[in-house]
């Protein structure tokens, strides 16, 4: 089975923190994605890459980077946090690109900035 | 930019009911996958339906697809208290795979 792990179920950071969000995959998958989730709004795309070093804007990148120096790792990095960016987080890879490959999720990490 | 919608947001029924839920989407796709997510915890794939089929079953599930409406919809017959969850129907956009706000399915007992 595919395992996708999130270092961090929840963590609190204060407003300007720097904060780094890891997620690891021990399949050997090309594509790793992290989207975030709120009541109402459902998931929304904030970057993906399919391969190392590759990265690619989602549909709401503002105010976040990603680094993907291995294939396995994909981290999420809010640069300076801000409360709009309280929220669920959720890492996801698959195996090849586009179109015929389902994600694996994981369980996501709960990020409140105060 | 949100590409499929899922209809009902909500949706209660009864242990050993069917629940059907849809899916519209608004640009041509190559397939639509389904997901399930129980509370607080990840998305689990469930189907996966290409442009060219037009149902798909998988085991309790069946997945209809009318590329002609750009529609979808995904039955769960005989349901359990397990099913309790929240589905979210995806499409491939260009390189993305972009989700809806998904529907909340309650299961009484």
């Amino acid at each position: 089975d595919v395992k996708v792990t999130q270092s961090s179920r929840y963590l609190v950071k204060r407003t300007g923190e720097k904060v780094f969000l890891e997620c690891v995959q021990d399949m050997d998958h090309e594509n790793m994605f992290w989207y975030r989730q709120d009541p109402g709004l459902g998931l929304r795309l904030i970057y993906f890459s399919y391969d190392v070093k590759m990265k690619e804007k989602g549909d709401i990148p503002e105010g976040y980077s990603v680094s993907r120096e291995k294939k396995e790792r994909f981290s999420l990095i809010l640069e300076s946090a801000s409360t709009n960016q309280t929220s669920m987080y959720l890492c996801a890879s698959s195996s090849r690109t586009g179109y015929n490959s389902p994600l694996h999720f994981g369980n996501g990490t709960r990020l409140t900035v105060t | 930019s949100q590409q499929g919608e899922e209809d009902p947001q909500a949706l209660s029924i009864q242990e050993g009911e069917n629940a059907t839920m849809n899916c519209s989407y608004k640009t041509s796709i190559n397939n639509l996958q389904w997901y399930r997510q129980n509370s607080g915890r990840g998305l689990v794939h469930l189907i996966l339906i290409r442009s060219n089929e037009r149902e798909k079953h998988s085991g309790r599930l069946r997945v209809t697809l009318d590329t002609s409406k750009k529609s979808s919809s995904l039955l769960i017959t005989a349901s359990r208290a397990a099913d309790t969850a929240s589905y979210f129907c995806a499409t491939d956009a260009r390189d993305k795979i972009i989700f809806g706000k998904g529907t909340r399915l309650h299961i009484l007992p």
